[in-house]
C-alpha cells in the first residue's frame, strides 16, 4: 500500500516548456486534489476531482489543466510554463467514511521554471 | 476575511514539555471539519488529527489532542511530551460541508514549531 505517490519529485523547466505531473493513489478514493505551496501563502487548491472522468477548478486554476481518466490517477499539466509556476506541488486524495474525513498528501514535486 | 488564522508564526518548546498551537476559524456553516497537518523539513504533509463540528468530544490521536472550543471558533492543537522529531511546520485547515464547497480544504499559513533539547 503506497498511499499517494507523485512523479517526478523534482523538475526544472524553461519558460514555455510543457510538462505533466502524475499523481497515483492505491486507496480507491473518489476525491483527488492538486495544490501548490508557496512561501508565506500556505497551500492553495489548483484543481480537484470528485470521481473518475470529472474535474473542476479550484482557487488558482489558470495555466494548469488536469485529467482523471482512471480513478487512481490524477494528472496535472502545464502547457506553457511560466516562472510564476515555480512552486512545490502536492497531490492529495480524500477518504470520507465512518464519520471521519481524511485527506492524504503525496510527497510533493518541486518545480522550478527558469 | 481569512477563514483560518494561525497567529503564531513560530513557537519554541523544551523537549518533554507540552505545547499548544493556536488556530481560529471563521465560518457560518454549521457543518464543518477541522484538521491539523505536520510538515517536517523533508516537505511531506502528514495528517495528524480531525475534529468534526458535531463531535461532542475533543479528538485525540496519541500525543496529539485538539482543544475544540466551538463558541470561540477555536481549534488548538496540543502536543504533549514534545520530542525533537516534532520540530516542523504545523498547518490548521478547515472544510465546510454545506453550500457546495465541501471539496475545499482551506489552510492557515502555519506555525513553525522548534523543540529544544
Amino acid at each position: 500500500n503506497a498511499g499517494v505517490t507523485q512523479t517526478p519529485k523534482f523538475r526544472v523547466l524553461k519558460t514555455g516548456q510543457s510538462m505533466t505531473l502524475l499523481c497515483a493513489q492505491d486507496m480507491n478514493h473518489e476525491y483527488m486534489y492538486w495544490y501548490r505551496q508557496d512561501p508565506g501563502m500556505g497551500l492553495r487548491l489548483i484543481h480537484y476531482s470528485v470521481g473518475e472522468g470529472t474535474t473542476a477548478k479550484g482557487e488558482v486554476p489558470d495555466g494548469y489543466n488536469v485529467s482523471r481518466l482512471k480513478k487512481q490517477n490524477f494528472l496535472l499539466g502545464l502547457e506553457s510554463a511560466a516562472p510564476s509556476q515555480t512552486s512545490v506541488y502536492f497531490c492529495a486524495s480524500r477518504r470520507l467514511a465512518g464519520g471521519t474525513d481524511t485527506q492524504y498528501f503525496g510527497p510533493g514535486t518541486r518545480l522550478t521554471v527558469l | 476575511a481569512q477563514k483560518i488564522t494561525q497567529t503564531q508564526p513560530g513557537m519554541f518548546v523544551q523537549e518533554k514539555e507540552a505545547v499548544t498551537l493556536d488556530c481560529t476559524y471563521d465560518t457560518s456553516d454549521p457543518s464543518y471539519g477541522l484538521f491539523w497537518y505536520k510538515q517536517p523539513s523533508s516537505g511531506e504533509m502528514i495528517f495528524l488529527i480531525y475534529q468534526g463540528s458535531y463531535d461532542q468530544q475533543n479528538a485525540t490521536e496519541g500525543r496529539y489532542s485538539l482543544n475544540f472550543q466551538k463558541a470561540r471558533k477555536s481549534a488548538n492543537l496540543v502536543i504533549s511530551a514534545s520530542q525533537l522529531g516534532d520540530s516542523a511546520m504545523y498547518f490548521c485547515a478547515m472544510r465546510e460541508y454545506g453550500g457546495g464547497s465541501n471539496y475545499k480544504l482551506t489552510f492557515g499559513k502555519g506555525t513553525l514549531l522548534t523543540v529544544n533539547p
